[in-house]
């Protein structure tokens, strides 16, 4: 089974608007991270926000926000007021502590801001 | 300023040919890995590494072989490169243990097979 799934391939925003791109994840493990990286398209992967299994608030950072729901296991990313630069593949992640070494990454989902 | 470096941006090789990309990290990070990216399929593990002279194979090892003789160096071998190899590698690293700590990623290398 995967442990991260994107079901987005693409998405469209207009600039200014708020997004939310969707990730599901699969574990069994309690005590997990959940990231979200940005790869423009220069290439670079940029980490841009983390959310602990057992945190009790959703992570802000900046315009991006994560919206974590343990029960339904899900960690979408919401970026408001989208800007041009935003225009990236973003990719969704997690760690599990007890096998803290490896990460399992999503197939991406490219996001495309319209001016 | 964490750094991940790698040894080409771009690479073009020939079949048959053995290929060594090179990866350095300076912030003394357990872990090391290397990933090929692929459209439609994300960033797949192809090894990793938790200690010098350790391994640990991921998703797609076929094809590929690793060498972590210092901390701070993961190289990973083509041992023959074939056209099916052609792809975006990236190397991270990331300290071991906590669930909490980030991967920090290379700028990529495109490797071309002809």
């Amino acid at each position: 089974a995967q442990k991260i799934t994107q079901t987005q391939p693409g998405m469209f925003v207009q600039e200014k608007e708020a997004v939310t791109l969707d990730c599901t994840y699969d574990t069994s493990d309690p005590s997990y991270g959940l990231f979200w990286y940005k790869q423009p398209s220069s290439g670079e992967m940029i980490f841009l926000i983390y959310q602990g299994s057992y945190d009790q608030q959703n992570a802000t950072e900046g315009r991006y926000s994560l919206n974590f729901q343990k029960a339904r296991k899900s960690a979408n990313l919401v970026i408001s007021a989208s800007q041009l630069g935003d225009s990236a593949m973003y990719f969704c992640a997690m760690r599990e502590l007890n096998t803290g070494n490896q990460f399992y990454f999503g197939t991406g989902t490219s996001l495309t801001v319209i001016p | 300023d964490v750094k991940v470096t790698q040894s080409s941006r771009y690479l073009v090789k020939r079949t048959g040919e053995k290929v060594f990309l090179e990866c350095v990290q300076d912030m003394d990070h357990e872990n090391m890995f290397w990933y090929r990216q692929d459209p439609g399929l994300g960033l797949r593990l192809i090894y990793f590494s938790y200690d010098v002279k350790m391994k640990e194979k991921g998703d797609i090892p076929e094809g590929y072989s690793v060498s972590r003789e210092k901390k701070e160096r993961f190289s990973l071998i083509l041992e023959s490169a074939s056209t099916n190899q052609t792809s975006m590698y990236l190397c991270a690293s990331s300290l071991a243990g906590e669930s909490t700590d980030t991967q920090y990623f290379g700028p990529g290398t495109r490797l071309t097979v002809l």
